[in-house]
């Protein structure tokens, strides 16, 4: 169990609607990873940080923001949702950036109307 | 960019079979490469990484091998059980912290 929990764990929301995810890790690891899966796509990385206030865009970072004021905790905002954004989103921590293990959460999944 | 490909796509194996899932991907400029499985509506769950320097990697019934130059991994899974079905994916981590993820495997052991 690398303590990490992500939620909502389930949400259906209208286009046009802000949401925000919350990934919470007990672990205190420095790097975070936000990842959506998709049917005929796989896992696909949306933002990541390596630390506090220090964060980067993923291959699909459109439409998405992040924040991390603190280290356990990484958020991801849907400013205005769409439907293409429907999809299973995992949260993901990491001991070092190249080297190191990846362990995920156990998804959240987003329904946009 | 890297491409990762894992072949077969789907497999169904009588229990108490030996069997091989593999992993192709480009770029042989790799930092490490993991395996994971996932059940269905859960999350990703860890199984074995290998990093670039390394050429195998074991756990209970799983041996991870890693050939970097053909740009290759195999998952060898001795003595399937039913509670192995799952979908097998693995991830090649590359340069700039980018992680690549095949399309998964998914495994089917019958009783």
């Amino acid at each position: 169990d690398a303590g990490i929990t992500q939620s909502p764990r389930h949400k259906v929301t209208e286009t046009g609607t802000p949401v925000t995810l919350r990934c919470h890790q007990t672990e205190n690891h420095r790097y975070m990873y936000w990842y959506r899966q998709d049917p005929g796509h796989g896992l696909r990385l949306i933002h990541y940080s390596y630390g506090v206030k220090d964060t980067d865009k993923g291959e699909v970072s459109d439409g998405y923001s992040v924040s991390r004021s603190k280290t356990e905790d990484f958020l991801l905002t849907l400013e205005s949702a769409t439907s293409s954004q429907t999809s299973v989103y995992f949260c993901a921590i990491s001991t070092h950036s190249n080297t190191g293990e990846l362990f995920f959460g156990e998804g959240s999944r987003l329904t946009v109307l | 960019k890297q491409e990762v490909t894992q072949i077969p796509a789907a497999l169904s194996v009588p229990e108490g079979e030996n069997l091989v899932l593999n992993c192709s991907f480009t770029d042989s400029a790799i930092y490490n490469l993991q395996w994971f499985r996932q059940d269905p509506g859960k999350g990703l769950t860890s199984l074995l990484l290998i990093q670039s320097s390394q050429r195998e990697q074991t756990s209970g019934r799983l041996n991870a091998s890693l050939d970097k130059s053909s740009g290759r991994s195999t998952l060898y899974i001795a003595a399937s059980q039913p509670g192995d079905s799952a979908t097998y994916l693995c991830a090649v981590r590359g340069n700039n912290n980018d992680m690549r993820f095949g399309a998964g495997t998914r495994l089917t052991v019958k009783p």
